[in-house]
């Protein structure tokens, strides 16, 4: 079956800082591929999408490339900012699988002014 | 934009009663609401999903008569954990097919703020 791996937090950034969050995932067929963010005390938000090999996701500076051959999704930034704090979730979803969204366990990261 | 506003945010109980958890939409019609819950450091697991006027539908594995899940109306969806007991201690969280983007697309979800339930 559909399953995503994203690295394990916490996270431990300071202000500016590059940030990387990996996601590998195992899929039947072409999935579709997430990353969600969930700030404090909130529901969670699509950050960005990808549908398709090579497509590139971004939002809010925050980028993700579907990456085929080595089945991935990696989450990237330039520079965080303190406001960045939040708990991300890589997920895909595919025909398989009934377009139901599968999730990774969830990366919390904390940006430090 | 969409909301989907979701109570309680945390709740303390006892072992052996229930806990009920609602999901509403806001300013929207969910006929679909999917229920996941989250063990700590582990992935969002889809539980059930729930339709309004017909029964829910259940993930392998997961109890019916457990976790019962009823949606009464177009904007409401509600999950009660019957006689709880501490390993039923969780996140809960619920969405629903965000209106305008296609819900079979996957990627119009609105998502409550969950529901930490400890069950002591």
């Amino acid at each position: 079956g559909n399953s995503v791996t994203q690295m394990e937090g916490p996270v431990t950034l300071s202000e500016e800082a590059f940030l990387t969050i990996n996601c590998t995932y195992t899929a039947t067929g072409y999935p579709s591929l997430f990353w969600y963010v969930q700030y404090p005390g909130e529901g969670l938000q699509l950050l960005l999408k990808a549908t398709k090999a090579d497509d590139k996701g971004s939002n809010k500076g925050f980028e993700a490339t579907y990456r085929k051959e080595t089945t991935s999704f990696h989450l990237e930034k330039g520079s965080v900012q303190v406001s960045d704090s939040a708990v991300y979730f890589c997920a895909l979803s595919g025909k398989a699988a009934g377009n139901k969204l599968t999730f990774g366990g969830g990366t919390r990261v904390l940006v430090k002014p | 934009g969409a909301v989907v506003s979701q109570h309680p945010s945390r709740v303390i109980c006892k072992s052996g009663t229930s806990v009920k958890i609602e999901c509403r939409s806001l300013d929207f019609q969910a006929t679909t609401m999917f229920w996941y819950r989250q063990f700590p450091k582990q992935s969002l697991m889809l539980m059930a999903t729930s339709n309004e006027g017909s029964k829910a539908t259940y993930e392998q594995g997961v109890e019916k008569d457990k976790f019962l899940i009823n949606h009464a109306s177009l904007t409401l969806s509600t999950l009660t954990v019957t006689s709880a007991h501490p390993e039923d201690s969780s996140f809960y969280i619920c969405s629903a097919p965000t209106p305008g983007t296609g819900g079979a697309s996957n990627y119009g979800y609105t998502f409550g703020s969950g529901t930490r339930l400890t069950v002591v």
